[in-house]
Protein backbone atom coordinates (compact mmCIF):
# COMPACT_ATOMS: atom_id res chain seq x y z
CA UNK A 1 0.00 0.00 0.00
CA UNK A 2 1.39 3.51 -0.50
CA UNK A 3 1.90 5.71 2.77
CA UNK A 4 0.85 9.05 2.84
CA UNK A 5 1.81 11.72 5.58
CA UNK A 6 0.63 14.47 5.54
CA UNK A 7 2.35 17.11 7.68
CA UNK A 8 1.73 19.15 10.07
CA UNK A 9 -1.15 17.62 11.91
CA UNK A 10 -2.64 20.49 13.48
CA UNK A 11 -1.81 24.18 11.91
CA UNK A 12 -2.96 27.27 14.31
CA UNK A 13 -3.06 30.12 11.93
CA UNK A 14 -4.65 33.95 11.88
CA UNK A 15 -7.52 35.22 8.97
CA UNK A 16 -5.78 36.45 6.02
CA UNK A 17 -2.59 33.96 6.63
CA UNK A 18 -0.65 32.27 3.86
CA UNK A 19 -0.69 28.36 5.11
CA UNK A 20 0.66 25.36 3.23
CA UNK A 21 -0.37 21.65 4.12
CA UNK A 22 2.40 19.02 3.12
CA UNK A 23 1.60 15.25 2.03
CA UNK A 24 4.68 12.96 1.19
CA UNK A 25 4.16 9.57 -0.72
CA UNK A 26 5.74 6.53 -0.03
CA UNK A 27 6.06 5.60 -3.48
CA UNK A 28 5.64 7.78 -7.27
CA UNK A 29 2.26 8.56 -7.43
CA UNK A 30 2.46 10.37 -10.53
CA UNK A 31 0.65 13.51 -9.62
CA UNK A 32 -2.29 11.29 -8.49
CA UNK A 33 -3.11 13.10 -5.79
CA UNK A 34 -6.14 15.16 -4.60
CA UNK A 35 -7.26 16.97 -1.63
CA UNK A 36 -10.61 17.75 0.25
CA UNK A 37 -11.99 19.82 3.08
CA UNK A 38 -13.92 18.27 6.03
CA UNK A 39 -16.08 20.40 8.42
CA UNK A 40 -17.15 19.64 11.78
CA UNK A 41 -20.59 17.90 10.89
CA UNK A 42 -19.30 15.73 8.42
CA UNK A 43 -19.53 17.38 5.04
CA UNK A 44 -16.58 16.54 2.67
CA UNK A 45 -15.63 19.27 -0.68
CA UNK A 46 -13.62 18.34 -3.00
CA UNK A 47 -11.08 20.75 -3.57
CA UNK A 48 -8.15 19.74 -5.66
CA UNK A 49 -7.51 17.10 -8.48
CA UNK A 50 -4.85 15.69 -10.09
CA UNK A 51 -2.09 17.99 -7.83
CA UNK A 52 -3.24 21.04 -9.18
CA UNK A 53 -6.54 21.02 -10.68
CA UNK A 54 -9.65 22.74 -8.83
CA UNK A 55 -12.80 21.52 -8.45
CA UNK A 56 -15.80 23.71 -9.58
CA UNK A 57 -16.68 26.20 -6.93
CA UNK A 58 -13.31 26.21 -5.12
CA UNK A 59 -11.87 29.80 -4.71
CA UNK A 60 -8.51 30.49 -6.33
CA UNK A 61 -7.29 31.01 -2.82
CA UNK A 62 -6.45 27.13 -2.78
CA UNK A 63 -3.75 25.90 -5.21
CA UNK A 64 -2.04 22.93 -5.16
CA UNK A 65 1.58 21.62 -6.56
CA UNK A 66 4.21 19.02 -6.37
CA UNK A 67 7.53 19.16 -5.40
CA UNK A 68 9.45 15.49 -5.88
CA UNK A 69 7.74 13.47 -3.64
CA UNK A 70 6.27 16.68 -1.70
CA UNK A 71 2.66 17.47 -2.90
CA UNK A 72 1.63 20.52 -1.16
CA UNK A 73 -2.29 22.01 -0.60
CA UNK A 74 -1.92 26.32 -0.23
CA UNK A 75 -4.37 28.53 0.76
CA UNK A 76 -3.57 32.13 0.29
CA UNK A 77 -5.46 34.02 2.53
CA UNK A 78 -7.46 32.55 5.13
CA UNK A 79 -11.39 32.52 5.74
CA UNK A 80 -13.16 32.09 8.14
CA UNK A 81 -14.75 28.95 6.68
CA UNK A 82 -11.41 27.54 5.97
CA UNK A 83 -10.98 26.47 9.10
CA UNK A 84 -11.46 22.85 9.17
CA UNK A 85 -9.92 19.52 8.40
CA UNK A 86 -8.07 18.58 5.41
CA UNK A 87 -6.82 15.23 3.37
CA UNK A 88 -4.69 14.29 0.71
CA UNK A 89 -5.48 11.21 -0.87
CA UNK A 90 -4.02 9.25 -3.62
CA UNK A 91 -5.28 7.07 -6.45
CA UNK A 92 -2.64 6.11 -8.21
CA UNK A 93 -2.79 2.32 -7.56
CA UNK A 94 -5.00 0.36 -5.17
CA UNK A 95 -5.54 0.49 -2.55
CA UNK A 96 -6.57 3.98 -2.46
CA UNK A 97 -5.39 5.40 0.91
CA UNK A 98 -5.38 8.81 2.60
CA UNK A 99 -3.24 10.98 4.46
CA UNK A 100 -3.84 11.43 8.28
CA UNK A 101 -5.29 14.26 8.46
CA UNK A 102 -4.00 18.60 8.66
CA UNK A 103 -6.37 20.34 11.73
CA UNK A 104 -6.86 24.20 10.59
CA UNK A 105 -7.71 25.89 13.80
CA UNK A 106 -7.90 29.71 14.59
CA UNK A 107 -5.02 31.26 16.55
CA UNK B 1 -26.89 17.94 -10.27
CA UNK B 2 -25.07 15.39 -8.72
CA UNK B 3 -26.33 13.86 -5.98
CA UNK B 4 -25.24 10.22 -3.83
CA UNK B 5 -27.36 9.35 -0.59
CA UNK B 6 -25.64 6.47 1.97
CA UNK B 7 -28.28 4.53 4.03
CA UNK B 8 -28.12 1.94 6.57
CA UNK B 9 -28.99 0.20 9.40
CA UNK B 10 -27.67 2.65 12.35
CA UNK B 11 -26.77 -0.14 14.24
CA UNK B 12 -26.00 -3.63 14.36
CA UNK B 13 -24.50 -6.26 16.69
CA UNK B 14 -21.19 -7.94 16.06
CA UNK B 15 -20.57 -10.96 13.82
CA UNK B 16 -23.57 -9.80 11.93
CA UNK B 17 -23.69 -8.54 8.12
CA UNK B 18 -23.55 -4.89 7.38
CA UNK B 19 -25.85 -3.62 4.33
CA UNK B 20 -25.13 -0.09 3.14
CA UNK B 21 -26.72 1.43 -0.03
CA UNK B 22 -26.18 4.37 -2.15
CA UNK B 23 -27.97 5.85 -4.02
CA UNK B 24 -27.35 8.69 -6.66
CA UNK B 25 -28.99 10.95 -9.24
CA UNK B 26 -27.33 13.17 -11.98
CA UNK B 27 -24.86 10.73 -13.47
CA UNK B 28 -24.76 7.76 -15.18
CA UNK B 29 -22.90 4.49 -13.44
CA UNK B 30 -22.56 3.62 -17.21
CA UNK B 31 -20.32 6.50 -18.58
CA UNK B 32 -16.64 5.38 -19.31
CA UNK B 33 -14.53 6.06 -16.67
CA UNK B 34 -16.91 6.31 -13.75
CA UNK B 35 -16.60 4.82 -10.51
CA UNK B 36 -18.04 4.96 -7.55
CA UNK B 37 -16.67 4.01 -4.06
CA UNK B 38 -17.09 3.69 -0.29
CA UNK B 39 -14.99 5.23 2.46
CA UNK B 40 -15.30 5.28 6.00
CA UNK B 41 -14.54 7.25 8.71
CA UNK B 42 -14.06 6.08 12.64
CA UNK B 43 -15.02 9.12 14.88
CA UNK B 44 -11.58 11.27 15.09
CA UNK B 45 -9.63 9.40 12.84
CA UNK B 46 -9.04 9.70 9.06
CA UNK B 47 -10.47 8.50 6.04
CA UNK B 48 -10.60 4.91 4.64
CA UNK B 49 -11.22 3.52 0.90
CA UNK B 50 -12.97 0.32 0.96
CA UNK B 51 -14.34 -0.61 -2.00
CA UNK B 52 -14.96 0.83 -5.58
CA UNK B 53 -16.93 -0.29 -8.79
CA UNK B 54 -16.64 1.16 -12.04
CA UNK B 55 -18.95 1.99 -15.49
CA UNK B 56 -17.55 -1.42 -16.58
CA UNK B 57 -18.96 -3.51 -13.25
CA UNK B 58 -15.47 -4.35 -12.53
CA UNK B 59 -14.96 -4.17 -8.81
CA UNK B 60 -12.01 -2.88 -6.26
CA UNK B 61 -11.27 -4.10 -2.71
CA UNK B 62 -8.87 -2.55 0.33
CA UNK B 63 -7.00 -5.84 0.67
CA UNK B 64 -7.10 -4.98 4.68
CA UNK B 65 -10.77 -5.84 4.33
CA UNK B 66 -11.57 -7.96 1.20
CA UNK B 67 -12.40 -10.94 2.42
CA UNK B 68 -15.16 -9.19 4.37
CA UNK B 69 -16.35 -6.82 1.85
CA UNK B 70 -18.59 -7.03 -1.21
CA UNK B 71 -19.35 -4.37 -3.69
CA UNK B 72 -22.37 -4.51 -6.55
CA UNK B 73 -24.68 -2.24 -8.24
CA UNK B 74 -28.08 -2.56 -9.27
CA UNK B 75 -28.79 -3.20 -13.17
CA UNK B 76 -31.01 0.16 -13.03
CA UNK B 77 -27.01 1.61 -12.40
CA UNK B 78 -28.62 4.13 -9.61
CA UNK B 79 -27.54 2.63 -6.89
CA UNK B 80 -24.60 1.05 -5.37
CA UNK B 81 -24.08 -1.32 -2.55
CA UNK B 82 -21.99 -2.75 0.49
CA UNK B 83 -22.07 -5.85 2.24
CA UNK B 84 -19.44 -6.45 5.30
CA UNK B 85 -19.42 -9.62 6.86
CA UNK B 86 -18.48 -10.67 10.66
CA UNK B 87 -18.72 -6.79 11.42
CA UNK B 88 -17.32 -6.16 15.12
CA UNK B 89 -16.66 -2.64 17.03
CA UNK B 90 -13.96 -1.66 15.09
CA UNK B 91 -16.55 -1.65 11.87
CA UNK B 92 -18.15 1.59 13.79
CA UNK B 93 -17.95 4.53 11.47
CA UNK B 94 -19.36 7.09 9.26
CA UNK B 95 -19.69 5.33 5.58
CA UNK B 96 -19.39 7.53 2.52
CA UNK B 97 -19.80 6.75 -0.68
CA UNK B 98 -18.44 9.15 -3.52
CA UNK B 99 -18.16 9.68 -7.38
CA UNK B 100 -14.94 9.22 -9.11
CA UNK B 101 -14.91 10.98 -12.64
CA UNK B 102 -11.74 10.30 -13.75
CA UNK B 103 -9.36 11.54 -10.87
CA UNK B 104 -10.48 12.54 -7.16
CA UNK B 105 -13.52 12.15 -5.89
CA UNK B 106 -15.63 15.07 -6.94
CA UNK B 107 -19.23 14.14 -5.21
CA UNK B 108 -19.80 12.73 -1.69
CA UNK B 109 -22.72 11.83 0.39
CA UNK B 110 -23.39 13.51 3.68
CA UNK B 111 -22.48 9.81 5.18
CA UNK B 112 -24.04 7.83 7.42
CA UNK B 113 -23.26 6.61 10.99
CA UNK B 114 -23.14 2.82 11.89
CA UNK B 115 -22.45 1.64 15.35
CA UNK B 116 -21.59 -1.75 16.08
CA UNK B 117 -22.97 -2.68 19.66
CA UNK B 118 -24.09 -5.87 21.94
Amino acid sequence: DIQMTQSPSSLPASLGERVTIICRASQGISNNLNWYQQKPDGTIKPLIYYTSNLQSGVPSSFSGSRSGTDYSLTISSLEPEDFAMYYCQQDASFPWTFGGGTKLELK
Amino acid sequence: QVTLKESGPGMLQPSKTLSLTCSFSGFSLSTSGMVVSWIRQPSGKSLEWLAAIDWDGDKYYNPSLKSRLTVSKDTSNTQVFLKITSVDIADTATYYCARRPWSGFDYWGQGVMVTVSS
